[in-house]
Formats: structure tokens, C-alpha cells, sequence
């Protein structure tokens, strides 16, 4: 079965700009969440949506949106991109039921030039 | 904050059992203990999670002591493709109190390297 899908693996981009990373999750899964780890971090929580609709947001400014579409896939958006905004941006997927674990994918290295 | 207290570091010699100790005095009695595992370069590995009997699955063992302050990874026969490290995290399933959204707060976790 596949797992979790993130595209692009990687992506460069200049400040200012605008990036948009995608993520599918397992098959039957209805919860998609989002987190964020810079070099040397643990993972920090950016957000966590489940049949479509956000059910959690972490400590991210507003330039940070999400959303997640009828197949349950979903969109990470960072506008007026940083040179701090440069890290491994990681897509979980879960059930999203009870004690069920999320289970990630394997990132999209975001460099901000 | 991260609610778990794991030791910075730790060693083993490949074939040899790899017990990873986590402190978690503050969970509540809703919340459950998750490990992950992150190799370099990729995403986090889910490896197993329990409420309060012990686990085991087809790669690790978890042992929650009876009071659930701390529990113990266990790899049974560490090879060096374990080295890692791995995330001892506290969380309350899904919907729990109708708010709970299954969020993972990661420390920095126990960085394991197994030798040859």
C-alpha cells in the first residue's frame, strides 16, 4: 500500500515569493496534518485537518494556510516567504479517529534564498 | 512544551536488545504514549503506542509501568539500520473532550546508535 505522498521532494525559492505543497495521504484516511521541523528540531505542529474542515492550528503566523479537498488531500500554502521559513515541511495522515497514529511522509525541503 | 524526558544519547551493539527509556510523570489518564523514530532525511517513522498495558509489534516492545510515569522502548535485536532517534511522545486520541485533534508535540528526542 502506499504510503504518505508529498510533492515536490524539493523546492528552492526567493523571499517574497509564494509556495504551495501538496500532500496525499493513505488511502481511508481522513485526517491530514501538517508540521514543520528546521535543521536540528523536533517536528513543530502547523495544522490539522480532518474531513475538510481545520480542527487545529499551531503557533504560525497567518502568512501559513492550509486546506484539504474531497479526496482528502490537502494544500500547504506559506505566502511572503522568509529565510526562516526554510525546513523539512512534513504531511501526516491518520484515521483521525481514537488512539490512531499518524503516519508521515517523507517531506518537502523548502530553501528560501 | 514537549511533556516527555528522554536521555540526549544512547549506544548499542548491533544484535544486541535497545531499551529506550522515556519519563512522562505528567501524563493523564487520557492520554496515550506514542514512538516514533526519524532517520535522517526522512519523515518520522511510526513504531508503536499504548494506554497502559504493554505492546509489542513486529519491530518493538513498549513497557508502561504501572503508575504510567515512564515506559521503555524496546528494539529486541538492534541492527544498524535502527540507528536514529527516536520520539517518546504523550497524546490524547482523537476527539478526545470533543476538542482534541491528535497533535504531536516532539521533543528532542534520544538520538540511538548502533554499532557494528
Amino acid at each position: 500500500d502506499a504510503g504518505v505522498t508529498q510533492s515536490p521532494t524539493h523546492l528552492i525559492k526567493t523571499r517574497g515569493q509564494h509556495v504551495t505543497l501538496r500532500c496525499s495521504p493513505i488511502s481511508g484516511h481522513k485526517s491530514v496534518s501538517w508540521y514543520q521541523q528546521v535543521l536540528g528540531q523536533g517536528p513543530q505542529f502547523i495544522f490539522q485537518y480532518y474531513e475538510k474542515e481545520e480542527r487545529g492550528r499551531g503557533n504560525f503566523p497567518d502568512r501559513f494556510s492550509a486546506r484539504q479537498f474531497p479526496n482528502y488531500s490537502s494544500e500547504l500554502n506559506v505566502n511572503a516567504l522568509l529565510l526562516g521559513d526554510s525546513a523539512l515541511y512534513l504531511c501526516a495522515s491518520s484515521i483521525g479517529t481514537g488512539s490512531s497514529p499518524l503516519h508521515f511522509g517523507n517531506g518537502t525541503r523548502l530553501t528560501v534564498t | 512544551d514537549a511533556k516527555t524526558t528522554q536521555p540526549p544519547s544512547m549506544d548499542c551493539a548491533e544484535g544486541r536488545a535497545a531499551n529506550l527509556p522515556c519519563n512522562h510523570s505528567t501524563i493523564s489518564g487520557n492520554e496515550y504514549v506514542y514512538w516514533y523514530r526519524q532517520i535522517h532525511s526522512q519523515g518520522p517513522q511510526y513504531i508503536i503506542h499504548g494506554l497502559k498495558n504493554n505492546e509489542t509489534n513486529e519491530m518493538a516492545s513498549l513497557i508502561i509501568t504501572e503508575d504510567r510515569k515512564s515506559s521503555t522502548l524496546i528494539l529486541p535485536h538492534a541492527t544498524l539500520r535502527d540507528t536514529a532517534v527516536y520520539y517518546c511522545i504523550v497524546r490524547v486520541g482523537f476527539g478526545a473532550g470533543g476538542t482534541s485533534y491528535g497533535k504531536l508535540t516532539f521533543g528532542q528526542g534520544t538520538i540511538l546508535t548502533v554499532h557494528p
